[in-house]
């Protein structure tokens, strides 16, 4: 079985400055993929980022990157420039795979980090 | 750059009555997925589908059913509410088999607030 753990119920900082969410993963797999969204009050999950577990470079997208610790099983979303927009709840996702090594596709989440961005 | 779409949107409803939450997606996607929420909380997967006709149960325990009669549709039907099934439930999808790597990521709807009074 895979986990995820988000260790951060909340988190805070100042517009302008960069924030550091954190993921950990547990996983038997050689193979997997950690996701990152965001879920504005609105309720919609929308897509951030993604690594690869072969991935030998950190994932980036715009102002979003990903900090991958794979000796550590961490995946931690790194969010430079806050904005007063980027106050949402943030979810780190695994990918499964079954024994045969083909993927469900299925997502399993962590349990979620409140960001607030203050001006 | 989503095409999926759940309605409604919000349902308030009383304790006994059968419900469906719809969810259609235009992307062609073979994989959906039925998540459930509670406010603040993470996501559980209560149900999923490969395909047309193909339906699981997910990690959590769910009193709901699905069906999967066209690849573009996957409602949620609960034939008897309860108390206990308020929550927000959140429909995606993703690419087949062929996906992987990023492509695998799933698109979701927008959700429904079902309230059981």
């Amino acid at each position: 079985a895979q986990k995820i753990t988000q260790t951060q119920p909340g988190m805070f900082v100042q517009e302008k400055e960069a924030v550091t969410l954190d993921c950990t993963y547990d996983t038997s797999d050689q193979s997997y993929g950690l996701f990152w969204y965001k879920q504005p009050s609105s309720g919609e999950m929308i897509f951030l980022i993604y690594q690869g577990s072969y991935d030998e470079q950190n994932a980036t997208e715009g102002r979003y990157s990903l900090n991958f610790q794979k000796a550590r099983k961490s995946a931690n979303l790194v969010i430079s420039a806050s904005q007063l927009g980027d106050s949402a709840m943030y979810f780190c996702a695994m990918r499964e795979r079954n024994a045969g090594g083909t993927s469900y596709g299925k997502l399993t989440f962590g349990q979620g980090t409140i960001l607030t961005v203050h001006p | 750059e989503a095409d999926i779409y759940q309605t409604p949107r919000y349902l308030v409803i009383g304790t006994g009555k059968k419900i469906t939450l719809e969810c259609s997606q235009t992307m062609g996607h073979d994989k959906m997925y039925w998540y459930q929420q509670d406010p603040g909380m993470e996501l559980h997967l209560i149900h999923y589908s490969y395909g047309v006709n193909s339906t699981e149960k997910g990690d959590l325990s769910s009193e709901s059913t699905v069906s999967r009669i066209r690849t573009e549709h996957f409602p949620l039907t609960l034939e008897s509410a309860r108390p206990s099934h308020t929550s927000q439930y959140l429909c995606a999808s993703s690419k087949g088999s062929r996906a992987s790597g990023r492509n695998e990521k799933l698109f979701f709807g927008s959700g429904t607030q079902l309230s059981v009074l």
